[in-house]
């Protein structure tokens, strides 16, 4: 696609149920990221991958959470047994390289409310 | 974690004023870049400084950065209401290969 595409747009759970939120980057992007964002808030750094190299896991808050990026394309973040405070806005962004040019990409985000 | 923290947290002007935000951040980086969010969703990339540039224009858009004092501003001049938005700075930290996000700017442009 053109841009980068997050579903769903919205998702409502119950407390204690498993998510799981997909992001289809940019084709040929090489990095990704997922933050998170609270009503009103910045946005909170989750994870990030890039390339083939061992993904950067140091935001994500608890052992619930975590992400995969199956042949360095799709991403999906997976956040077990679900709180009320994981209730943010995702967003995941890719980019074309880093370094010299980062210029992020973002997605529009999940909306997930855990009831 | 956050690596920028903006100034101020909220802006009110009038449109055709100027509007200045002001972003700080901790470590050293390869670039920083400012983004805007309209609505609490995605965000949109405005411009990027690299670490060795002073300044630099887009359109209404003057983005100035003085390494020394790890500090950022956004001038966006001639406001109009269109660009009622949250404003973020974002960095991409020397060695880390990452995008840290400050804490942004809410801008309301009253007509």
């Amino acid at each position: 696609g053109a841009g980068v595409s997050q579903s769903p747009s919205n998702k409502v759970t119950e407390k204690g149920k498993d998510v799981e939120l997909r992001c289809d980057p940019i084709s040929g992007h090489t990095a990704l990221y997922w933050y998170r964002q609270s009503l009103g808030q910045g946005l909170e750094f989750l994870i990030y991958f890039q390339g083939n190299s061992a993904p950067d896991k140091s935001g994500l808050p608890s052992d619930r959470f975590s992400a995969e990026r199956t042949g360095g394309s799709v991403s999906t973040l997976t956040i077990q047994r679900t709180q009320q405070e994981d209730s943010a806005v995702y967003l995941c962004a890719s980019s074309l390289a880093t370094g010299l040019n980062t210029e992020a990409f973002f997605g529009q985000g999940t909306r997930l409310t855990v009831v | 974690s956050q690596q920028g923290e903006e100034d101020p947290q909220a802006l009110s002007i009038q449109e055709g004023e100027n509007a200045t935000m002001n972003c700080s951040y901790k470590t050293s980086i390869n670039n920083l870049q400012w983004y805007r969010q309209n609505s609490g969703r995605g965000l949109v990339h405005l411009i990027l400084i690299r670490s060795n540039e002073r300044e630099k224009h887009s359109g209404r858009l003057r983005v100035t950065l003085d390494t020394s004092k790890k500090s950022s501003s956004l001038l966006i001049t001639a406001s109009r209401a269109a660009d009622t938005a949250s404003y973020f700075c974002a960095t991409d930290e020397t060695g880390a290969n990452n995008l840290f996000f400050g804490t942004g700017t809410r801008l309301t442009v009253i007509p």
